[in-house]
């Protein structure tokens, strides 16, 4: 059963593009989570947050950023897009075992 | 920090053969350890989580232990189905910050022939 949902599935861009990406859990917990996977299937997480409170992995450049409505949904902006930016970003939220984490189906982004 | 090695990069097999992939990890705390697997056009997905040392998680028919006095940490099937086709990771819970991040291994591609 989903309970990560992420829109939209493939994106495609142009350097120097500005991009944002939904993501959204029925999951009913307040953390979420953005992991980056790139083409060698490498997963590394970008950032993490809750309690209305983010948690940001040091070696995300700045051009990335989290923005959340409430905590059910974690959306990624991506300022002015470079071509390392090719990647796939994946959504992630516990369920009631707060150690597992869920995850969506991704965002394919691809930087032309 | 912490840290987890997955020296497997691909793993090719028929059917009915036995599937063991291991990994190491390097933590200060104690591990919770998980096994991910992911399908085409798909995000991860839970396999099994082992918390104790030398207990074994079972789901699907895959096996996982974890063993703290060699830091290895294996999951293994007796007998695999091309369905199980699909990347494993082997990941470690981490304290990150406040947040509770999970480390992935790099990844081990099994490929299994009918």
């Amino acid at each position: 059963e989903t309970a990560v949902f992420q829109t939209p599935n493939y994106h495609v861009t142009q350097v120097g593009n500005e991009v944002s990406f939904n993501c959204k859990q029925t999951l009913g917990h307040d953390t979420m989570y953005w992991y980056k996977q790139d083409s060698k299937k490498l997963l590394k997480i970008m950032f993490s947050y809750n309690n209305k409170q983010l948690i940001v992995n040091e070696t995300v450049p700045r051009r990335f950023s989290p923005q959340s409505s409430d905590k059910a949904h974690l959306n990624l902006r991506i300022k002015s897009v470079e071509p390392e930016d090719s990647a796939v970003y994946l959504c992630a939220s516990p369920g009631t075992d707060q150690d597992t984490q869920y995850f969506g189906p991704g965002t394919r982004l691809l930087v032309l | 920090g912490d840290s987890v090695t997955q020296m497997q990069g691909q793993v090719t097999l028929s059917e009915d053969d036995f599937l063991f992939i291991n990994c190491t990890y390097s933590t200060t705390w104690y591990p919770t350890l998980f096994w991910y697997v992911q399908y085409p056009g798909e995000g991860p997905q839970l396999l099994l989580k082992v918390t104790t040392a030398n207990n074994k998680g079972i789901s699907r028919g895959f096996e996982a232990t974890y063993d703290k006095g060699t830091t290895s940490f294996h999951l293994q099937k007796a007998s695999v189905q091309e369905s199980d086709s699909a990347v494993y990771y082997c990941v470690l819970g981490d304290s990150y910050q406040g947040g509770r991040a999970l480390i992935f291994g790099t990844g081990t591609t099994v490929s299994v022939s009918p």
